[in-house]
C-alpha cells in the first residue's frame, strides 16, 4: 500500500458525459502528479500540482482540468468524453521538496466509456 | 523530446535469473526509476538510481546504469512465479515528471 487513494476504483459512464475522479496524496506530499494509462498511448503525465498551484502540464487535453485543494487532496476533472477517453487513470504524490523525488501511485481509477 | 524504450516481452524459468532493459534518449535525466504493475493494480515503485552512479543493488534486485550508452537494466536474481508483471523503467529529469517506457511482460514459467 502506497499511502496514495484514489476514487472511484472504477466509473462507466456514456460519451458526452463529464466525471470527477479524486486523489490523496501520502501524509505529508506536497505534490500530485496524474497519469494516464491506454492501451495505445501507454503511460502518459497528464499534469502535475504542488501545495495548490499548478506546476507543469504535459499531454493533457483541453477537455479535462484539474486542481488541487488546500488539503492537498487533487481532482481531475474529464469532460465532454469520448470513447478514446476510457484508460486507467492514475494519481501519484512525492514530497517534491528535493532533488530527488520519488512518486508513489495510487491503484488508479478504471474509466470506462461506452 | 523524452524517449524511453523496453522490449516488450520476456520469458524466463522459476529459478534463473531475469534482465529487463531500458534504454532513455534525454541526457539530462537525473533519476531513472523501476515500478511494477501487477494484472489490475497500479504502480510498485521498486527501485531507482541515480545517474552518477552505474549500480545499485537490493536484495534480489541489480539495476546497472550504462550513461554513455543510455542504458538500465534490471536484474531479478531467482526469479519466481510471483515476479510475473509489467515492469516499467522511467525517467525523470529537470521537470520531475516520469516519463515511462512501454513496459517488459515479464512472465516465469514454472
Amino acid at each position: 500500500d502506497s499511502g496514495v487513494t484514489q476514487t472511484p476504483k472504477h466509473l462507466i459512464t456514456a460519451t458526452g458525459q463529464r466525471v470527477t475522479l479524486r486523489c490523496s496524496p501520502r501524509s505529508g506530499d506536497l505534490s500530485v502528479y496524474w497519469y494516464q494509462q491506454s492501451l495505445d498511448q501507454g503511460l502518459q503525465f497528464l499534469i502535475q500540482y504542488y501545495n495548490g498551484e499548478e506546476r507543469a502540464k504535459g499531454n493533457i487535453l483541453e477537455r479535462f482540468s484539474a486542481q488541487q485543494f488546500p488539503d492537498l487532496h487533487s481532482e481531475l476533472n474529464l469532460s465532454s468524453l469520448e470513447l478514446g477517453d476510457s484508460a486507467l487513470y492514475f494519481c501519484a504524490s512525492s514530497v517534491a521538496r528535493a532533488a530527488h523525488d520519488t512518486q508513489y501511485f495510487g491503484p488508479g481509477t478504471r474509466l470506462t466509456v461506452l | 523530446g523524452e524517449d524511453v524504450e523496453q522490449s516488450l516481452f520476456l520469458s524466463v524459468r522459476e529459478g534463473d535469473s531475469s534482465v529487463i532493459n531500458c534504454t532513455y534518449t534525454d541526457s539530462s535525466s537525473t533519476y531513472l526509476y523501476w515500478y511494477k504493475q501487477e494484472p489490475g493494480a497500479g504502480l510498485q515503485l521498486l527501485t531507482y538510481i541515480f545517474s552518477n552512479m552505474d549500480m545499485k543493488q537490493d536484495q534480489r534486485l541489480t539495476v546497472l546504469l550504462n550513461k554513455k550508452d543510455k542504458h538500465l537494466s534490471l536484474r531479478i536474481a531467482d526469479t519466481q512465479t510471483g515476479d510475473s508483471a509489467i515492469y516499467f523503467c522511467a525517467e525523470s529529469g529537470s521537470a520531475r515528471q516520469l516519463t515511462f517506457g512501454s513496459g517488459t511482460q515479464l512472465t516465469v514459467l514454472p
